[in-house]
């Protein structure tokens, strides 16, 4: 069965250190996400990426973050200067089609970010 | 903001017996609503959708209901076993107005053998 899959399952950085989690989607799926749950706390929209461009981002999703989708299968989050409130379980998912209308968002088993 | 909440943190049920997840919600726009299961170390895994258009969906031991006059729905699992236990968040989007999930804090539930 297709999955979504992320690398590293855990990453170490430092507070001010630039990090890159990456994910690679399942391959005829046309919608990537990237979502968060710190610990504890709900799981919490980040980004929505389709034809190479942000459809959607929350107001967490500021200037330190970013997305990229470099080649043709994967799909990296960059946090430009991490703090350490960044320490969360990262998601990626990725869709056939927009979340809704008999569709639904397939995740990756996460990224636990811990900046120190 | 709690757009889509889940009341209950945890739920014990005993194995053969029905399991009832609730969740309720604010956001009279959602049309689209979804139940996903975690386990612990692992990613979110739908388990089953609905859409505002239905007030029931059922695939095989797992219903989900829908009562938008209350903004209520709630899954149902029948008969639990030991291998349900699990945490199960519901989330909620706004079909054709983007992409975004919001979800609940999820409910843990833990099927008793």
């Amino acid at each position: 069965e297709p999955e979504v899959t992320q690398t590293p399952s855990h990453q170490v950085t430092q507070m001010g250190q630039e990090v890159i989690l990456r994910c690679v989607p399942i391959s005829n799926h046309l919608y990537f996400y990237w979502y968060r749950q710190i610990l504890g706390q709900k799981v919490e929209f980040l980004v929505s990426f389709y034809n190479n461009e942000i459809s959607e981002k929350s107001e967490i999703f500021d200037d330190q973050f970013s997305v990229e989708r470099p080649d043709g299968s994967n799909f990296t989050l960059k946090i430009r200067s991490t703090k350490l409130e960044d320490s969360a379980m990262y998601f990626c998912a990725s869709s056939v089609r927009p979340n809704g209308g008999d569709t639904e968002a397939f995740f990756g088993q996460g990224t636990r970010l811990t900046v120190v | 903001d709690q757009q889509v909440k889940q009341n209950s943190p945890s739920l014990s049920v005993q194995e053969g017996r029905i399991s009832i997840l609730n969740c309720d919600y604010t956001n009279s726009m959602f049309d689209y609503f979804l139940w996903y299961k975690k386990y612990p170390a692992e990613g979110p895994t739908f388990l089953i959708s609905i859409s505002s258009i239905k007030d029931k969906n059922e695939d095989g031991r797992f219903t989900v209901f829908l009562n938008k006059s209350a903004k209520h729905l709630s899954l149902h699992i029948v008969p639990s076993q030991p291998g349900d236990s699990a945490v199960y968040f519901c989330a909620a989007s706004v079909v054709d107005a983007g992409n975004m999930l919001t979800f609940g804090g999820g409910t843990r539930l833990m099927v008793k053998p």
